[in-house]
């Protein structure tokens, strides 16, 4: 079945300890991304990647790193989590499109409710 | 102001009516338009994207757009009540790289 698969589901830490999201893609898409999901807020996006090693930073990127060594994985990473990182946060895929042409949008991944206390 | 904005909502539609959801944007930049609709508890699946002015329809769904005006819309036919969801307005300036999306309108069809 084609997916976007993060894990864990849900997760709770604590203020300081390091923790990686992990996401992958069994749709060879090129393009992948994570957002948070804030109530009032939306979603907001973090950091996106147009190929492997390409990554760039969308309009919420501060406190996370991404890396994209290989195209199905885009793990998510909180070197020192604080509260106000508390957020759902969605891992999203997609294939490539061409400017000038109607393009393909995301396709999401089932979310990581994390809290951190 | 926000880069996509969106009805505030919440929209209710009687079953079998058409609803109609409403996004503007204010990046001159932005090329390609994306309709994503998220049930409660679940995450956002794509319904529609739309690049060129005018319309695009598909099924039950017609999306509108209007570069001029930087307006984009989604009109549902003989709505359902699986209808019900919050539906996301997103525009990128390339393609689904970098997408921005609005706040969402709920809209609940009622039988």
């Amino acid at each position: 079945e084609a997916q976007v698969t993060q894990n864990p589901r849900y997760l709770i830490t604590v203020t300081g300890k390091k923790l990686t999201v992990t996401c992958s893609q069994n749709m060879n898409h090129e393009y992948m991304s994570w957002y948070r999901q804030d109530p009032g807020l939306g979603l907001r996006q973090i950091y996106y990647s147009m190929n492997v090693e390409v990554t760039d930073k969308g309009d919420v990127p501060e406190g996370y790193k991404v890396s994209r060594k290989e195209k199905r994985n885009f793990p998510l990473i909180l070197e020192s989590p604080s509260p106000n990182q508390t957020s759902l946060y969605f891992c999203a895929s997609s294939l490539r499109g061409w400017r000038g042409s109607d393009n393909y949008g995301y396709t999401f991944g089932s979310g990581t409710r994390l809290t951190v206390v | 102001q926000k880069e996509v904005e969106q009805n505030s909502g919440p929209l209710s539609v009687p079953e079998g009516a058409i609803a109609s959801l409403n996004c503007t944007y204010s990046d001159r930049g932005s090329q390609s338009f994306f309709w994503y609709r998220q049930y409660s508890g679940k995450s956002p699946e794509l319904i529609m994207s739309i690049y060129s002015n005018g319309d695009k329809e598909d099924g039950r769904f017609t999306a509108q757009l209007n570069k001029a005006s930087q307006y984009v819309s989604l009109l549902i036919r003989d709505s359902q009540p699986s209808d019900s969801a919050t539906y996301l307005c997103a525009a990128s300036n390339t393609n689904a790289g970098k997408s921005t999306f609005g706040d969402g309108t709920t809209l609940t069809v009622k039988p």
